[in-house]
C-alpha cells in the first residue's frame, strides 16, 4: 500500500510569486485535506477536496486555491506569496464518511518565502 | 469557540519512565479524537484514534489513550518511554461541529533523557 506523497520537498520563492504544491493520496482514499503548519504551531486546516470539489475551507484567503483530479491526487496553489506563507504544507488523505476524519499525512513541503 | 488544549509545551522524561501527555477539547457532542507524532521536519504519523466504544484505545509503538467525557480529555500514555519516542505530539479533534477538518492542539515536545 502506497502512502501519501508530496512534491516538492522544499521550495524557495520570492514574495509576490505563485507556487503549486502536489499531493498523491493513499491507495483507496478519495478525500484530500491540506494544512499549513507554521513553525512551532499545530497544523491549520486550509481546505478539503472530495470528488474533485472543495468540501470545506478554513480561514485562508482566496489566493489559496486547490484542485483534485479524477485519480484523487491534489494540488495546492498559492498566489501573490507573502512572507507569512512560509511554512510546512501538509497534505492528508482519508476515506469516505466518518473515515474522512481519519487522516493520513504526507511528509510535507517546506515553503520558504523571501 | 472550538479548541484543543495541550497544556504542556515541553515535557522531559527519563528513558524507561512512564509518560502522560494531556489533551483537553471543547466540543458539544462526542468528538472523534486522534493523537499524532511528528519528528523534526517530517509529516505527522497517526498513533491512535477514538471514534466510539471502548474509551481506552491502543495505538502503535506501545501508546494508549483514554477518552474521559466528564473531563473533556483524551490523554496519551506510555508505560515505558524509549529514546526514539522523542518527538512532538499533537492531539486532534474532529466531528460534525468542526466541519470537515481536524482541529489540532499546539503540540507537546517530548524530550527523553538517558
Amino acid at each position: 500500500e502506497t502512502g501519501v506523497t508530496q512534491s516538492p520537498t522544499h521550495l524557495i520563492k520570492t514574495r509576490g510569486q505563485q507556487v503549486t504544491l502536489r499531493c498523491s493520496s493513499q491507495s483507496g482514499h478519495n478525500t484530500v485535506s491540506w494544512y499549513q503548519q507554521a513553525l512551532g504551531q499545530g497544523p491549520q486546516f486550509i481546505f478539503q477536496y472530495y470528488r474533485e470539489e472543495e468540501n470545506g475551507r478554513g480561514n485562508f484567503p482566496p489566493r489559496f486555491s486547490g484542485l483534485q483530479f479524477p485519480n484523487y491526487s491534489s494540488e495546492l496553489n498559492v498566489n501573490a506569496l507573502e512572507l507569512d506563507d512560509s511554512a510546512l504544507y501538509l497534505c492528508a488523505s482519508s476515506g469516505p464518511g466518518h473515515k474522512s476524519y481519519e487522516q493520513y499525512f504526507g511528509p510535507g513541503t517546506r515553503l520558504t518565502v523571501t | 469557540a472550538q479548541s484543543v488544549t495541550q497544556p504542556d509545551i515541553h515535557i522531559t522524561v527519563s528513558e524507561g519512565a512512564s509518560l502522560e501527555l494531556r489533551c483537553n477539547y471543547s466540543y458539544g457532542a462526542t468528538p472523534y479524537l486522534f493523537w499524532y507524532v511528528q519528528s523534526p521536519g517530517q509529516g505527522l504519523q497517526l498513533l491512535l484514534k477514538y471514534f466510539s466504544g471502548d474509551t481506552l484505545v491502543q495505538g502503535i509503538k506501545g501508546f494508549e489513550a483514554e477518552f474521559k467525557r466528564s473531563q473533556s480529555s483524551f490523554n496519551l500514555r506510555k508505560p515505558s518511554v524509549h529514546w526514539s519516542d522523542a518527538a512532538e505530539y499533537f492531539c486532534a479533534v474532529g466531528g460534525a461541529e468542526y466541519g470537515n477538518k481536524l482541529v489540532f492542539g499546539a503540540g507537546t515536545i517530548l524530550r527523553v533523557k538517558s
